[in-house]
């Protein structure tokens, strides 16, 4: 069974520049989460995902959106990218909506550098 | 304000070893306890859920515990395949956050052979 896939693994941007980093929950998966880790602030929540429809935001500015499509695949987007985004992007996905509390499975994470 | 803490920051252990790392939390109303290992450059792996106090889990040579106020990761006899970051979080069931993981800092384990 495939596990959470998350493209591109790596990118570089420059500041002002646009990202769209993608993921695949596992098969069957219905809820998808975002999450930022840097080495600073360890790993913050994004955004959440469940059936086409953001449940949950965590607190980034405006700049950070996404999207799920109803094959549960989920996309982000970064505008106006600034040298602070710099970061690993985490995407995760679980059978259920997460705030029932079900097991909650992480991809490798796309990272991403701006200079 | 929900929030985990985790220590040590850091730990280094002899091969075979034993020790334990700790997760304290202040949550409003736990949903759920997760625990994680990553390694360097790579996406954290799922270990454990625990959902109420006196709840115990293990596989391997890991056992992770909880309590109203704090979770412990018991490692026996360690390997230097043991060696990660092993992060905490929990899943509030109340609250601005709620639904999300809010995570700890992380505890870096190194097993010298």
């Amino acid at each position: 069974k495939a596990g959470v896939t998350q493209t591109p693994r790596y990118l570089i941007k420059t500041r002002g520049q646009q990202v769209t980093l993608s993921c695949s929950p596992i098969s069957g998966h219905r809820s998808v989460s975002w999450y930022q880790q840097t080495p600073g602030q360890g790993l913050q929540f994004l955004f959440e995902y469940f059936s086409e429809t953001q449940r949950n935001k965590g607190n980034f500015p405006g700049r950070f959106s996404g999207r799920q499509f109803s094959n549960s695949r989920s996309e982000m987007n970064v505008s106006t990218l600034e040298l602070g985004d710099s970061a690993l992007y985490l995407c995760a996905s679980s059978s259920r909506d997460i705030s029932s509390g079900n097991t909650i499975y992480f991809g490798e994470g796309s990272w991403l550098t701006v200079v | 304000e929900d929030q985990v803490t985790q220590s040590p920051e850091a730990l280094r252990l002899q091969e075979g070893e034993s020790s334990s790392l700790n997760c304290s939390y202040t949550v409003s109303g736990l949903r759920g306890l997760f625990w994680y290992r990553q390694d360097p450059g790579k996406g954290p792996e799922f270990l454990f859920t625990l959902y109420s106090a006196g709840e115990e889990k293990e596989k391997e040579r890991l056992k992770a515990t909880l309590t109203k106020k704090e979770s412990f990761l018991h490692i026996t006899a360690p390997k230097p395949e043991d060696s990660a970051t092993y992060l905490c979080a929990v899943q509030a069931a109340y609250g601005g956050s709620q639904g999300n993981l809010i995570f700890g800092k992380g505890t870096k384990l190194s097993v010298k052979p």
